[in-house]
Order: structure tokens, then C-alpha cells, then sequence
């Protein structure tokens, strides 16, 4: 079946550090792939999504490449900032048949120090 | 959460109470899902809706069920509950066409606590 491996947080940033968030994926066919994020208290949110192999998805900074040939999409920014802390999701679709799932990971709680 | 709105957003109860959590949206969304979240696991799929009156279990199924009589209402039940359904549980829905498709779009979750 499918699944996504995320790295492990917590991870702890100083202000305008570059952030980088392992996630990988196991999945048959084509799945899109995607991040959300979840501020403290909130619903998750779709932060990018990538639909096909070497798509970059990219919103406010942060940036994923879609990667077949390692089953991979790793999302980066340049320059956090302290709105930035939440929890990031990595999450693949399962598109088979006539419905539509998601797959997530276990979350990377992200906090951004000033 | 503009245009799903979860009830209640927190609840305490008592194990082997019956409790229902009901999802409402303004979308006219085709899919509507429902997912706990719990620390350590993210984010699991308990049961998912493809239209009125059609649903699905997803992979944490066991001692949930859920109705879908109308494409705006989505509940879920669990008919006994458990202090293993503590949880925080999120309701999405999603469209498989047209501008964002496929796309989750979450409530702001529920909150149940099982004493």
C-alpha cells in the first residue's frame, strides 16, 4: 500500500535559517504529492502540491520538487521566519478508481526562534 | 474553515456512551472525509463519503460508522466509545474536478476526550 516517511521533528530554526523536511513515499501508479500545514490550533492546510514527476510546487517561500527517481519531496525555505513554526505534513494521493484519498505522514513540528 | 464547520469542536464523555460528530459544509462538495489525529501517527483516515448515501471505510475503520444523507452532512458515530477514540478529528472535503481539485480542505477538528 502507500506510504510517506517524513523526518522526524521536532526541529528547532533560528530566524532567517534555511529550512530543509526529508519526505519520501512509497506508492504504485502516479500519485500527486503534496504538503500542508497545521498552525497551533488549527485545521491543516494545503501549502503546495506537485501533480507529476519534476514538478516544483511552490507558496510564501517554500518550495518542493517532485522527484520519481528517488520517491522523494523534500520541502525547503531559504529564510524562516516565526510565523513560519507549525507542523508540516507530507501527504500522497491515492487516486485509483473513482475515489480520492490521502495519504500522510507522521508530521515535523517546526519551531522558528527569533 | 470557511465553508465546513465541525460540531462540537470539544467534548468530553464517558466510555460506552454513544457519540456523534457531525461535519456541515457550504462546498457542494462531492467527497467528504473523516481523519484522527493523533501524536506519533499523524494524520489516519477513519471513513470517506463519494456521494449521498456512498461511503467507505478507510484504515482505522474499527468501532466508527458514518451516514451521509444529504451532500452537505457528513457524521460520524462511534456507538460505544473507548478511551482509545481520544482524539482530535478533522473532517475534509474535497472536489474531483475544476479549480482545486483534489485538494482537502479541513475543519478546524473536534476534540473528544473518553473518561
Amino acid at each position: 500500500g502507500n506510504s510517506v516517511t517524513q523526518m522526524e521533528g521536532p526541529v528547532t530554526l533560528s530566524e532567517e535559517a534555511f529550512l530543509t523536511i526529508n519526505c519520501t513515499y512509497t506508492a504504485t501508479g502516479y500519485p500527486s504529492l503534496f504538503w500542508y500545514v497545521q498552525y497551533p490550533g488549527e485545521g491543516l492546510q494545503l501549502l503546495l502540491k506537485a501533480t507529476k514527476a519534476d514538478d516544483k510546487g511552490s507558496n510564501k517561500g517554500f518550495e518542493a520538487t517532485y522527484r520519481k527517481e528517488t520517491t522523494s519531496f523534500h520541502l525547503e525555505k531559504g529564510s524562516v521566519q516565526v510565523s513560519d513554526s507549525a507542523v508540516y505534513f507530507c501527504a500522497l494521493s491515492d487516486s485509483g478508481g473513482s475515489n480520492y484519498k490521502l495519504t500522510f505522514g507522521k508530521g515535523t513540528l517546526l519551531t522558528v526562534n527569533p | 474553515d470557511a465553508g465546513i464547520t465541525q460540531s462540537p469542536r470539544h467534548k468530553v464523555t464517558e466510555t460506552g456512551t454513544p457519540v456523534t460528530l457531525r461535519c456541515h459544509q457550504t462546498e457542494n462538495h462531492r467527497y467528504m472525509y473523516w481523519y484522527r489525529q493523533d501524536p506519533g501517527h499523524g494524520l489516519r483516515l477513519i471513513h470517506y463519503s463519494y456521494g449521498v448515501k456512498d461511503t467507505d471505510k478507510g484504515e482505522v475503520s474499527d468501532g466508527y460508522s458514518v451516514s451521509r444523507s444529504k451532500t452537505e452532512d457528513f457524521l460520524l458515530t462511534l456507538e460505544s466509545a473507548t478511551s482509545s477514540q481520544t482524539s482530535v478529528y478533522f473532517c475534509a472535503i474535497s472536489k474531483p474536478r475544476g479549480p482545486g481539485a483534489n485538494v482537502l480542505t479541513f475543519g478546524a477538528g473536534s476534540r473528544l476526550t473518553v473518561l
